[in-house]
């Protein structure tokens, strides 16, 4: 069964914007992960926060966790043509195997 | 280093053939991973090694699927006889060790069309 589950489905922008995806889970967690995949292509991991932490930073890459509502953002900021991709969410639950369950993913298409 | 190295990249094969997918994880890496991708059912886990054992096997779909990890630098997935549900991407990751089994290094993963 899937974890955590990403809002919204898809999203269309235009270059330079901001793009802000969010990812909902059920159970407590030890981390929380974004991955990107561009089409065709495996998934590459971004950024990882844990459940300690709030927000983190990484380039144009913003996360913050919100544990008491079991949530996570995703801000990209200032969107390139290059930051087209699936974005994934990915969650390690607390007490468990480590091992992360990934979301169904935002389809992310900015337009130059 | 290369990283996750995946074979065939693309895949079309007849139902009731036999599929081996084939998958050399980063080096020195303990724990290696198979998925499946498909749009109605997203990214699926099937099997997860740690030092070259099965671990979990609990998201193989039948008993037409298995998967082996004889060393470190190799793994296969195999689907015998294969049927056009199976049509997927099937990808392969590999992590550093168990304990910090969270960050993930996928391949480029096997395209397989069962006709």
């Amino acid at each position: 069964s899937q974890q955590g589950e990403e809002d919204p489905q898809a999203l269309s922008i235009q270059e330079g914007e901001n793009a802000t995806m969010n990812c909902s889970y059920k159970t407590s967690i030890n981390n929380l992960q974004w991955y990107r995949q561009n089409s065709g292509r495996g998934l590459v991991h971004l950024i990882l926060i844990r459940s300690n932490e709030r927000e983190k930073h990484s380039g144009r890459l913003r996360v913050t966790l919100d544990t008491s509502k079991k949530s996570s953002s995703l801000l990209i900021t200032a969107s390139r043509a290059a930051d087209t991709a699936s974005y994934f969410c990915a969650t390690a639950r607390a007490g468990g195997s480590y091992i992360p369950t990934f979301g169904r993913g935002t389809s992310l298409i900015v337009h130059p | 280093d290369a990283g996750v190295i995946q074979s065939p990249r693309h895949e079309v094969t007849e139902m009731g053939q036999e599929v081996t997918l084939r998958c050399k994880p980063i080096s020195g890496h303990n724990s290696l991973f198979w998925y499946r991708q498909t749009m109605m059912r997203g990214l699926e886990l099937l099997i997860y090694f740690n030092n070259n054992v099965p671990i979990d096997d609990s998201g193989m779909p039948e008993d037409r699927f298995s998967a082996k990890m004889p060393n470190a630098s190799f793994s296969t997935l195999k689907i015998q006889p294969s049927e056009p549900r199976d049509s997927a991407v099937y990808f392969c990751a590999s992590s550093l060790d168990r304990e910090r089994a969270d960050t993930q290094y996928f391949g480029p993963g096997t395209r397989l069309t069962v006709l």
